[in-house]
């Protein structure tokens, strides 16, 4: 299979305090890692593109001093929302892709998401 | 630019009947990929199928059936017999060839009553 987990799967924090979401292949190894955002009721909104050993490359209108990403190894990826805001209330997901330079042909696979809100 | 349309924002049926959902897609690549994804409450969004833009035979698994047409940019997907479970919002994805990324279409959102 390929699995991915999220961790955690639910957070509340104040506004003003960071808070970091992890993402883990679990039986494979992944090059490239992607966070995605979601608003209730609508589509995923690619966030950035995680790779293994280098910056990650951010979508436009992404703030990459705000949402900080790291992938230090070829199972985990970490988001770190800085200073986090009621807007920033939102649902995160992650995926990751087993191939090196696969290309469009490769398969994301999802973790779980998690929730986050800022009161 | 790569664009996936899902024209359902919602569809309600009764258990055991048949629905199709609907995907119609943009693209300027020659050769690409097509993904469905599903998406249960719980949130996880869970992989369906990938098909190859050079194969156009119908694929089936189980109650699920997928309908590519690339002479209208359709890739259409039934769930036959349908079940309470079968509930979820369901994305058509393309992805941007040499990008990486995934296009997704706005989903359907699918809900099977009882």
């Amino acid at each position: 299979g390929a699995v991915v987990s999220q961790h955690p799967s639910r957070v509340i924090c104040k506004s003003g305090t960071s808070v970091k979401i992890e993402c883990r292949s679990l039986d494979f190894q992944a090059t490239t890692m992607f966070w995605y955002r979601q608003f209730p009721k609508q589509s995923l909104m690619l966030m950035a593109t995680s790779n293994e050993g280098s910056k990650a490359t951010y979508e436009q209108g992404v703030e990459k001093d705000k949402f900080l990403i790291n992938h230090a190894s070829l199972t985990l990826s970490t988001l770190t929302v800085t200073s986090a805001h009621p807007e920033d209330s939102s649902f995160y997901i992650c995926s990751a892709r087993r191939t090196p330079g696969g290309g469009a042909a490769d398969t994301q696979y999802f973790g779980p998401g998690t929730r986050l809100t800022v009161l | 630019a790569q664009k996936v349309t899902q024209a359902q924002t919602e569809i309600s049926v009764v258990e055991k009947e048949d629905v199709t959902l609907d995907c119609v897609y943009e693209t300027r690549d020659t050769t690409y990929y097509l993904f469905w994804y599903k998406q249960p409450p719980s949130g996880e969004l869970v992989f369906l199928i990938r098909r190859n833009s050079f194969d156009e035979q119908n694929e089936i698994s189980g109650r699920y059936s997928w309908n590519f047409q690339k002479s209208t940019s359709s890739f259409n997907f039934t769930i036959t017999a349908s079940q309470v479970v079968d509930s979820a919002v369901y994305f058509c994805a393309l992805p941007i060839q040499g990008a990486q990324k995934l296009v997704f279409g706005q989903g359907t959102r699918l809900t099977i009553n009882p």
